[in-house]
């Protein structure tokens, strides 16, 4: 156990609709990683926040954003939900925003747009 | 900007053969490259990792190495168990990437019974 939770584990929804992805980081971790694996894909960095601010920002498409809130918590928002979009959405978390920094990551969210 | 390329894509070895895994990367002002492992239906996590004013770094049955400059680092395992099996996945961390860590694709590791 990473320490790092995601909420739901599954999501199964229809293309169009709009979802949240949530991540609770391990205790006293500032900084929280998304990443995106499809089907026999590697990791796609999505986007990353440290102390409530974005640091840095990879392959996300205009239709997803994220947040990270006052308790460290984070959400990725997914809207205009594409067949393509189905994949595994992981959440990771470091203390500081280096990236020598070890992330742990969680169990992810399984998404499948039907 | 940074690319990181991982070789092979599936790996099978008998069990308690060695493995290798290797990954190259273009920046060769990276100074960081970790390995991390994912096991069937979780998240990735952290095995070994090297910084660049390291050649060689050991943890029990697992290696890594790095050679500047060919720019490629490999991931040693030996003695191979069932529990090796898992997708691997190398990445590396430059100023050209904006310190973000840049992911190989990821090799399938098998270990045969």
């Amino acid at each position: 156990d990473s320490g790092v939770t995601q909420t739901p584990k599954h999501l199964i929804t229809a293309t169009g609709q709009r979802v949240t992805l949530r991540c609770s980081p391990r205790s006293g971790d500032l900084s929280v990683y998304w990443y995106q694996q499809s089907l026999d894909q590697g990791l796609q960095f999505l986007i990353q926040y440290y102390n409530g601010e974005e640091r840095a920002k990879g392959n996300i498409l205009e239709r997803f954003s994220a947040q990270q809130f006052p308790d460290l918590h984070s959400e990725l928002n997914l809207s205009s939900l594409e067949l393509g979009d189905s994949a595994l959405y992981f959440c990771a978390s470091s203390v500081e925003a280096r990236p020598e920094e070890t992330q742990y990551f969680g169990p992810g969210t399984r998404l499948l747009v039907l | 900007g940074e690319n990181v390329e991982q070789h092979p894509s599936t790996l099978s070895v008998q069990e308690g053969d060695s493995a290798v895994i290797k990954c190259t990367y273009s920046d060769s002002a990276s100074n960081y490259f970790p390995w991390y492992k994912q096991e069937l239906g979780k998240g990735p996590q952290l095995i070994i990792d090297i910084r660049s004013n390291v050649g060689e770094k050991k943890d029990q049955r697992i290696a890594v190495t790095l050679n500047k400059t060919a720019k490629h680092f490999s991931l040693h395992i030996t003695e191979t168990q069932p529990e090796d099996s898992a997708v691997y996945f190398c990445a590396a961390s430059s100023m050209d990437s904006n310190y973000q860590l840049i992911w190989g694709a990821g090799t399938k590791l098998i270990i045969k019974p």
